[in-house]
């Protein structure tokens, strides 16, 4: 079985400070970790995933995750906040690489950035 | 990334009516869609997931007869809420995957049941 918690379902940040989301998973097969976007009543857009190979993946819009197994952990950062960057985020787990299995989603961060 | 389109965005119906949502892939062949719910500040709950030409798979908990997916061609999937409550008023996202492909999100359905 597989599980995403993600830490804080509210993050403020001020803009052009670090931007930190945490993400820790569970699962009992090698994971495969993704990172959406969700604008207010808009669908979810991929920031970034995790598949194999370089665990420090960089997405869009300047965001990076680093996939920790020691820690079981896929945190989102980005070094400095645009106001543009507040949305929801959600983490999310598969056990295969591509969409064919269900994903895992996390409750969600909802990140805001003040001016 | 691929492009989805689910229409309509918003949409208000009576209760006791039925709505159709659709969902299509634009510029790929969808082997395997999702339909997920969204409640005011929570997470994507999963309600079914259908292959192409078959039955989908209900989450538990979700009513088949109450949500209709038909999954009819690999570009079309419609979820169909019959007989729609006020409780039924929800965020509703489609998600198309191909082979080998990571999931495409559509841009949601916000339905209010009045």
């Amino acid at each position: 079985a597989q599980s995403v918690t993600q830490l804080g379902s509210h993050v403020s940040v001020s803009e052009g400070a670090l931007v930190l989301l945490r993400c820790n998973y569970s699962s009992s097969v090698p994971p495969y970790l993704f990172w959406y976007v969700q604008y207010p009543n808009q669908g979810l857009q991929l920031l970034l995933k995790y598949t194999t190979g370089a665990t420090l993946v960089k997405g869009i819009n300047g965001f990076e995750a680093e996939f920790k197994k020691s820690e079981t952990s896929f945190h989102l950062t980005k070094p400095s906040a645009h106001m543009s960057d507040a949305a929801e985020y959600f983490c999310a787990v598969s056990d295969r690489p591509s969409g064919t299995y269900k994903y895992i989603f996390g409750t969600g961060t909802r990140l805001k950035v003040l001016a | 990334g691929a492009v989805v389109s689910q229409h309509p965005s918003r949409v208000i119906c009576k209760s006791g009516t039925s709505v159709k949502i659709e969902c299509r892939s634009l510029d790929f062949q969808a082997t395997t869609m999702f339909w997920y719910r969204q409640f005011p500040k929570k997470s994507l709950m999963l309600m079914a997931t259908s292959n192409e030409g078959s039955k989908a798979t209900y989450e538990q908990g979700v009513e088949k007869d109450k949500f209709l997916i038909n999954h009819a061609s690999l570009t079309l999937s419609t979820l169909t809420v019959t007989s729609a409550h006020p409780e039924d008023s929800s965020f509703y996202i489609c998600s198309l995957t191909g082979l080998n492909t990571e999931a495409f999100f559509g841009q949601g359905t916000r339905l209010t049941v009045v």
